[in-house]
């Protein structure tokens, strides 16, 4: 089974500075047919997940250019470029390339300093 | 508006059976894998089952194999989750999910003597 390992798990960040989160995955995520599906979730308190990056760097409808998601092969990070008091919550990357049986990280629990 | 609205939680005993549901609405439900993902309480997200557009395949991870088996009927666009004699360790909030990109707004399971 593939293996998704994130870091930092808790990931204390200032009021309009950056933050970076890192997905690791235990086999290459680039799928048969070129494509390499990772996706990243947020889940704020209480709430259910949303998507917002798929297939590595795609944003999703309604998701701020604040967030942007990079990478290739077993290395991926989202990035949040300003944080804002409404991006506290868990993100979880995802992988969709070894169909049908998907994982997700751990998750990385952003707060507030 | 594309929605997904569970139902069928609640505390059942170890050992017995619940079944899920999970309505759709707002997009054509028929031509989309549908999955089951579930949150133990304080915990990650947990990818549980997921079922081709027709029924035809289904899959699912070790920890319910065997237990645990979803299926859909299209012509009422709802999604089932038949879940056979329940452990403690399957106590959880369960989201319906459709690709990703579209969570519901989960139902909490509690398997409890």
């Amino acid at each position: 089974d593939v293996v998704m390992t994130q870091s930092p798990l808790p990931l204390p960040v200032t009021l309009g500075q950056p933050a970076s989160i890192s997905c690791r995955s235990s086999q290459s995520l680039v799928h048969s047919d070129g494509n390499t599906y990772l996706s990243w979730f947020q889940q704020r308190p209480g709430q259910s997940p949303r998507r917002l990056i798929y297939q590595v760097s795609n944003r999703d409808s309604g998701v701020p250019d604040r967030f942007s998601g990079s990478g290739s092969g077993t290395d991926f990070t989202l990035k949040i470029s300003r944080v804002e008091a409404d991006d506290v919550g868990v993100y979880y990357c995802m992988q969709g390339t070894h169909w049908p049986l998907y994982t997700f990280g751990q998750g990385t629990k952003l707060e507030i300093k | 508006q594309e929605q997904l609205v569970e139902s069928g939680g609640g505390v059942v005993q170890p050992g017995r059976s619940l079944r899920l549901s999970c309505l759709a609405s707002g997009f054509h439900f028929s031509n989309y894998a549908m999955h089951w993902v579930r949150q133990a309480p304080g915990k990650g997200l947990e990818w549980v089952a997921v079922i081709y557009y027709d029924g035809n395949k289904k899959y699912y991870p070790d920890s319910v194999k065997g237990r645990f088996t979803i299926s859909r009927d299209n012509s009422k666009n709802t999604l089932y989750l038949q879940m056979n004699s329940l452990r403690d360790e399957d106590t959880a909030v369960y989201y319906c999910a459709k690709d990703g990109s579209l969570w519901g707004q989960g139902i909490l399971v509690t398997v409890s003597s």
